[in-house]
């Protein structure tokens, strides 16, 4: 059963990088399907940021496509998440994620706080 | 990109109430692509349906999904006090609709 747990600073400052890594555990990251990241502003509803085949293959929601990208380092067994130029609406919860099939998030993050503020 | 609207909003209900929620999409999407989440809060969301009408691991008979094309129904036959939360559908792994809270009336 995998296993996922997402890493990085917690306080970002507005214009910088915002840089999140997801340990996975109990499963090859390379045997795919695909992985990805949520975020979820404090009191709001979900929202998709991007997904990544093991391969590299990358898929990412239109509104945050010129800001985000994602990596996956096979031999760490970790995906990665970087988001540019933020802003104060960039505070969330993020979450890793499985996506299984392509289709649906089977295993999540336990979540991470990350807010923007100088 | 396929925008979900999910109504309503809250639902208000009882423990032992059926509860049915909706999602519709913006244009035709395949069943395959349309799963359900319930979250709660403090907690990381977590997988209902797939497949618009396949359960997944360790979900109770009482929850069912069912539609096709731009309409799809979350229903949950007789509400325990543990369903109360938010749930979402999502489409191909990527968009979500806005949320339909079920809180205790």
């Amino acid at each position: 059963q995998a296993q996922l747990q997402e890493s990085g600073p917690g306080l970002v400052k507005p214009s910088e990088t915002l840089s999140l890594t997801c340990t996975v555990s109990g499963y090859s990251i390379s045997s795919g399907p695909y992985w990805g990241w949520i975020r979820q502003p404090p009191g709001r509803g979900l929202e998709w940021i991007g997904n990544i085949h093991h391969s590299g293959t990358t898929y990412y929601n239109p509104s945050l496509k010129s800001r985000v990208t994602m990596s996956v380092d096979t031999s760490k067994n970790q995906f990665s998440l970087r988001l540019s130029s933020v802003i104060a609406a960039d505070t969330a919860v993020y979450y890793c994620a499985r996506v299984a099939g392509g289709t649906n998030v089977d295993y999540w993050g336990q979540g991470t706080l990350v807010t923007v503020s100088s | 990109e396929i925008v979900l609207t999910q109504s309503p909003g809250t639902l208000s209900l009882s423990p032992g109430e059926r509860a049915t929620l909706s999602c519709r999409a913006s244009q035709s999407l395949s069943s395959t692509h349309l799963a359900w989440y319930q979250q709660k809060p403090g907690q990381a969301p977590r997988l209902l349906m797939y497949g618009a009408s396949s359960r997944a691991t360790g979900i109770p008979d009482r929850f069912g999904g069912s539609g096709s094309g731009t309409d799809f129904t979350l229903t949950i036959s007789r509400l325990e006090p543990e369903d109360f939360a938010v749930y979402y559908c999502q489409e191909h792994g990527s968009s979500f609709g806005q949320g339909t809270k079920v809180e205790i009336k």
